[in-house]
């Protein structure tokens, strides 16, 4: 396993358009994270799982934004109707439950809203 | 509310110099304070991290020091390299349900280390 990674790397849509992100963990770690990082700012914490439940959400995550980890395995984010405030780095993040201060992040979703 | 803040926005050191980003917080929950390190289109990796019960940790050439009451810690890179040259963030979490999994992250500081 080379760690977690994330598809696509970068992605370009226009305003108003739907998106999909997908992080595949660490195979053993049970916990999955969800944070956005914008230009100049360190990430911030959107939301993350245990398994297949989802424990918590930010309020920075809006409506527009969903979040599955079906059957505890990758995760897929989702924006609907995105806007330009948006565009941003989305990062996710995994980790054994036992030691969820010990994140391991992926390259990243670099999303660019037209 | 910037829970954590960290400085200096930009560091350009010379090879083989000291270089030092300190980060002040604000919550006394926050019990863990990791440091992560991210180069151009990678994600942030964990380099050190240290619980408030210490107030140093050091690990190869990365040593942060921790003062509890003045809620700041910080991170020395000894014989700064090239290939030291990235995004240092730090980080502070609490436990909350019995682990630390929600980080609060500085604002980063890019780090330049002249050869």
């Amino acid at each position: 396993d080379t760690g977690v990674s994330q598809n696509p790397r970068h992605k370009i849509t226009k305003r108003g358009q739907n998106v999909t992100f997908r992080c595949d963990p660490i195979s053993e770690h049970n916990r999955l994270y969800w944070y956005r990082q914008t230009l100049g700012q360190g990430p911030e914490f959107l939301t993350y799982f245990q398994n297949e439940a989802q424990l918590e959400k930010s309020r920075l995550l809006s409506d527009r934004f969903s979040a599955e980890r079906p059957k505890g395995s990758f995760s897929t984010l989702e924006i609907q109707r995105t806007e330009q405030g948006d565009s941003a780095m989305y990062l996710c993040a995994s980790s054994q439950w036992f030691s969820s201060y010990e994140q391991y992040f992926g390259p990243g979703t670099r999303l660019t809203v037209t | 509310q910037q829970q954590v803040k960290q400085s200096p926005q930009s560091l350009i050191v010379q090879k083989g110099g000291i270089s030092i980003i300190n980060c002040a917080y604000e919550n006394t929950a926050f019990d863990y304070f990791p440091w992560y390190q991210q180069f151009p289109g990678k994600g942030p990796a964990l380099l050190i991290a240290i619980r408030p019960d210490v107030s140093e940790k050091k690990e190869g050439r990365f040593t942060i020091s921790f003062n509890k009451s003045a809620k700041q810690f910080s991170l020395h890179i000894m014989d700064s390299q090239p290939g030291d040259s990235a995004t240092y963030f730090c980080a502070a979490s609490k436990n909350s349900g019995g682990s630390n999994y929600k980080l609060t992250f500085g604002k980063g500081t890019l780090l330049t280390v002249n050869p």
